[in-house]
């Protein structure tokens, strides 16, 4: 199908683990984001790619991690999760950058860190 | 500091009426402004767009109204339906800022049969 698809929808994870969230887009689009939403702050950006092998930081990117080998593939990686990390978190595309090109959501992972 | 905000957390209208949803930006250098829709579980998806060389900006039931010398805009859903109902963020960008889209903290519009 075509759009931007990310995985799991839901995980559950322990304080300390390493666990990566998965973004795929089929729109060959050539930045992608990261966002996190939490109650009372709305839609934070963590991290950002303008093409493949060029990433630069948000507004949040304390304890992530990203990578882009690929220009379809945006993963993020919480490289040891803590309890503040819980939150949905939004993968988004765009075909130029996010400044006059609207940006394409995926449906969020829903991230717990217990 | 918050460079876009949104003092409403909710908003309740009647199906039919007007539903006017409010933004404020902080940072001057802002020149590109978006609306985003959110339904739950799902991720947000765009709705209009409004450059600063324009003060309105017009699509179907939509409009946008910027206001620079207030740093202002609003979204303006004519008439609201109950399909309506979502949560509604404002963000805000600037030239030179390719990827950092700043957005608001949202308003929940509720639009009532």
């Amino acid at each position: 199908d075509a759009g931007i698809t990310q995985s799991p929808r839901y995980k559950i994870t322990e304080t300390g683990r390493q666990v990566t969230l998965m973004c795929h887009q089929t729109w060959s689009h050539s930045y992608m984001f990261w966002y996190r939403q939490d109650l009372g702050h709305g839609l934070r950006l963590i991290y950002y790619s303008a093409a493949a092998d060029i990433t630069d930081k948000g507004e949040v990117p304390d304890g992530y991690v990203v990578s882009r080998s690929k220009t379809e593939n945006f993963p993020l990686t919480l490289e040891s999760a803590t309890r503040s990390q819980t939150s949905v978190y939004f993968c988004a595309s765009s075909e130029h950058s996010a400044y006059n090109s609207p940006l394409h959501f995926g449906n969020g992972t829903r991230l717990t860190v217990t | 500091d918050q460079q876009v905000k949104q003092n409403s957390p909710s908003l309740s209208v009647q199906e039919g009426r007007i539903s006017i949803l409010n933004c404020d930006y902080t940072n001057s250098m802002f020149d590109y402004f978006l609306w985003y829709k959110k339904y739950p579980a799902e991720g947000p998806t765009f709705l209009i767009s409004i450059s600063s060389i324009k003060d309105k900006n017009e699509d179907g039931r939509f409009t946008v109204f910027l206001n620079k010398s207030a740093k202002h805009l609003s979204l303006h859903i004519v008439p609201s339906q109950p399909g309506d109902s979502a949560v509604y963020f404002c963000a805000a960008n600037r030239w030179g800022s390719q990827g950092n889209l700043i957005f608001g903290k949202g308003t929940k519009l509720s639009v009532k049969p």
